[in-house]
């Protein structure tokens, strides 16, 4: 294992419905990150949090909203979703944000 | 700005056949370089980096890189494949020279190795 736990490992929701994808890291590590990954597109950075304070917004519509309580957690809340927002969620880690990066199993979101 | 590409969607190869994955960048400074792999349902995981120094890096899993400053590649390598080594891969960059201080990825190749 990475040192890395996402839940759930799998999602389906409605277009209506508030969820949260929970990742925690168990490395010590201080900046966390969430990447959407779709079928045959490069990996699609989305936020990225450095000892807790976001650094990265990479123009994610407001239907998702990150939360970093501690450098431990990592949070992304889910609301009003629509069907491309389909796609596995990976949480990653890293020691400093320049290092490699160490990845969770990822969340299989459905949106119906 | 830093991208990174990976021209083939799928390369396939026998068992005990050397493999090729291959992949291109584009930084204005120096490149940061990474080689990551995705087994199903899993997350990515490291493979092997290179920054400076010798042009050929060696990772896990018997995996190696080498580094083409001229013509911007860093191809991913293994002399012998395995079927297990079936997966997603994943090239990554980061500009040394400014910028993001984060890796952009490509989309992923995805190693089907035939027994």
């Amino acid at each position: 294992e990475t040192g890395v736990t996402q839940t759930p490992r799998h999602l389906v929701m409605g277009m209506t419905n508030k969820k949260s994808l929970k990742c925690e890291q168990h490395l010590g590590h201080n900046a966390m990150y969430w990447y959407k990954q779709s079928a045959k597109k490069p990996l699609e950075l989305m936020f990225v949090y450095n000892f807790k304070e976001q650094t990265e917004n990479n123009s994610v519509p407001s239907r998702f909203s990150p939360e970093c309580p501690n450098s431990s957690h990592l949070f992304l809340h889910l609301h009003t979703l629509q069907p491309e927002d389909s796609a596995l969620y990976l949480c990653a880690s890293s020691q400093e944000t320049s290092e490699k990066l160490f990845f969770g199993s990822g969340t299989q979101l459905s949106v119906l | 700005a830093q991208s990174v590409a990976q021209p083939e969607d799928q390369v396939n190869v026998a068992e005990g056949n050397p493999l090729t994955v291959k992949c291109t960048y584009s930084v204005s400074g120096n490149p940061y370089l990474f080689w990551y792999v995705q087994y199903p349902n899993r997350g990515l995981q490291f493979l092997l980096k290179y920054i400076t120094g010798d042009n050929l890096v060696k990772g896990s899993y018997g995996f190696e890189a080498e580094f083409n400053k001229s013509q911007t590649s860093f191809h991913l390598k293994k002399p012998s494949a395995l079927v297990s080594d079936s997966a997603l891969y994943f090239c990554a960059v980061r500009d040394m020279g400014g910028g993001s201080y984060i890796p952009t990825f490509g989309r992923g190749t995805s190693l089907i190795v035939h027994p």
